[in-house]
């Protein structure tokens, strides 16, 4: 069956610190990776997207690196602060635009 | 254009009764999205309209709820009959058809209640 997994704990870090977050996903063969943000009783909001051929993206303290091998997904937060405490969703499609959620990690920044 | 808006925000209802949501979607998005939501999940995918023509539905959506996207534009998602089992955060989504795979912006959700 299909599977998207992310870590299922909750993640606590120090603030400055670099949060990494994984998606790993089973029987998918995704055209791209997408990853949201999600704030308590909100929709969640885009962040980042990768396709299939890219191996890494960035944006300002955001990383997504994708390795299409090894059906994972890396989701880096450098320089952590407390604003980034939220819930992170990993999302693909293997084809269309209707997407497939994890059930998210929870990112706690503490000061 | 102040982003993808849905309602209601809240809805409580008995068992049995009949609901209906409202999504608006960014204005100049043709792709539109529904979502359901419980807690500690993530959203699982219900249906996809592109301008008015529903493209994909998920074996999820039983027979109980029927989604419409008249000209294009809003969208309602009815449930009927509705069961405790249906409780849970319904999220709307829109997008550009331009530049691919393009990512969807999320309305605020509708939180049912089913009593």
């Amino acid at each position: 069956s299909q599977k998207i997994e992310q870590n299922s704990e909750a993640l606590n870090i120090q603030e400055g610190k670099t949060a990494t977050l994984t998606c790993n996903y089973t029987n998918y063969s995704p055209a791209y990776l997408q990853w949201y943000r999600q704030d308590p009783g909100r929709g969640p909001v885009f962040l980042l997207l990768i396709r299939e051929n890219e191996k890494e993206k960035r944006k300002e303290r955001l990383k997504v690196t994708f390795d299409t091998t090894l059906k994972q997904s890396l989701f880096h937060i450098t320089a952590s602060q407390p604003a980034d405490s939220a819930t992170y969703l990993c999302a693909l499609a293997n084809s269309g635009y209707a997407l497939n959620f994890g059930k998210g990690t929870s990112l706690l920044v503490t000061p | 254009d102040t982003g993808v808006s849905q309602n209601p925000r809240h809805k409580i209802t008995k068992r049995g009764q009949n609901v209906t949501f409202r999504c608006d979607p960014i204005s100049e998005h043709n792709r539109l999205y529904w979502y359901r939501q419980t807690l500690g999940q993530g959203p699982e995918f219900l249906t996809y309209f592109q301008n008015e023509a529903q493209l994909e539905k998920s074996r999820l959506l039983s027979d109980r709820f029927s989604a419409e996207r008249p000209k294009g534009s809003f969208s309602t998602l009815e449930i009927q009959r509705t069961e405790q089992g249906d409780s849970a955060m319904y999220l709307c989504a829109s997008s550009s058809e331009s530049g691919g795979y393009n990512e969807q912006f999320f309305g605020p959700g509708t939180r049912l209640t089913v009593l």
